[in-house]
């Protein structure tokens, strides 16, 4: 069975804090890919990083990184110097490949709610 | 990235009307087209699976004679809610891939209203 966990369901900090949040995952597949989106209040979807399970290097863009690590099965994404802006939820989600080439779909964590204060 | 678009934004419809709700594809060949649910402060919950020219896979519990969808090019899916009730109100999000190893690009999504 394939699962994301998001353990924060809420995370409030001050503008210019860094944040992490965290992000663990479950799947017996060996291919498989992490994500993570960002929903502002608006509704829309915002696709932020998409990572292979082959590739476990730590992705920086901006104030983003991102800390993959397979041992842990987790996908923590950190902001840093957060800004008001970068309030919304944001969701970890898995696509696996399972044997046979079925088609895969995007398993979503529960999300966790960013509010940054100013 | 790529765009998704989602056709409306939000809907309010009577009880026992039936209502489409249209994704689309703008500057890519979507194989695969994905429809999700989101009730509020919820994740988002996957309802069916579409690839173009061929019937919908429908997750379980998800009822496929009132949740229609349509798949009938590589650029358009539709969704339809038949005989709507007020449970049926929610927040649907369609989702298209390119093939398989890329990445879903998400519509901005519809708020229907059964009333």
């Amino acid at each position: 069975a394939q699962k994301v966990t998001q353990a924060q369901t809420e995370i409030s900090v001050v503008e210019k804090e860094d944040v992490t949040l965290d992000c663990v995952y479950e799947t017996r597949d060996t291919t498989y890919y992490l994500f993570w989106y960002k929903q502002p209040p608006s509704g829309e979807l915002v696709f932020l990083i998409r990572r292979n399970s082959f590739d476990e290097q730590n992705e920086i863009s901006g104030r983003y990184s991102w800390n993959f690590q397979k041992s842990t099965s987790s996908f923590n994404f950190t902001i840093t110097a957060s800004q008001v802006v970068d309030s919304a939820v944001y969701f970890c989600a898995l696509s696996a490949f399972p044997y046979g080439g079925a088609t895969n779909k995007l398993i979503f964590g529960t999300g966790t709610l960013l509010a940054v204060q100013p | 990235g790529a765009v998704v678009s989602q056709h409306p934004s939000w809907v309010i419809c009577k009880s026992g009307t039936s209502v489409k709700i249209e994704c689309r594809s703008l500057d890519f060949q979507a194989t695969t087209m994905f429809w999700y649910r989101q009730f509020p402060k919820q994740s988002l919950m996957l309802m069916a699976t579409s690839n173009e020219g061929s019937k919908a896979t429908y997750e379980q519990g998800v009822e496929k004679d009132k949740f229609l969808i349509n798949h009938a090019s590589l650029t358009l899916s539709t969704l339809t809610v038949t005989s709507a009730h007020p449970e049926d109100s929610s927040f649907y999000i369609c989702s298209a891939r390119k093939t398989r190893d890329t990445e879903a690009f998400f519509g901005q999504g519809t708020r229907l209203t059964v009333v």
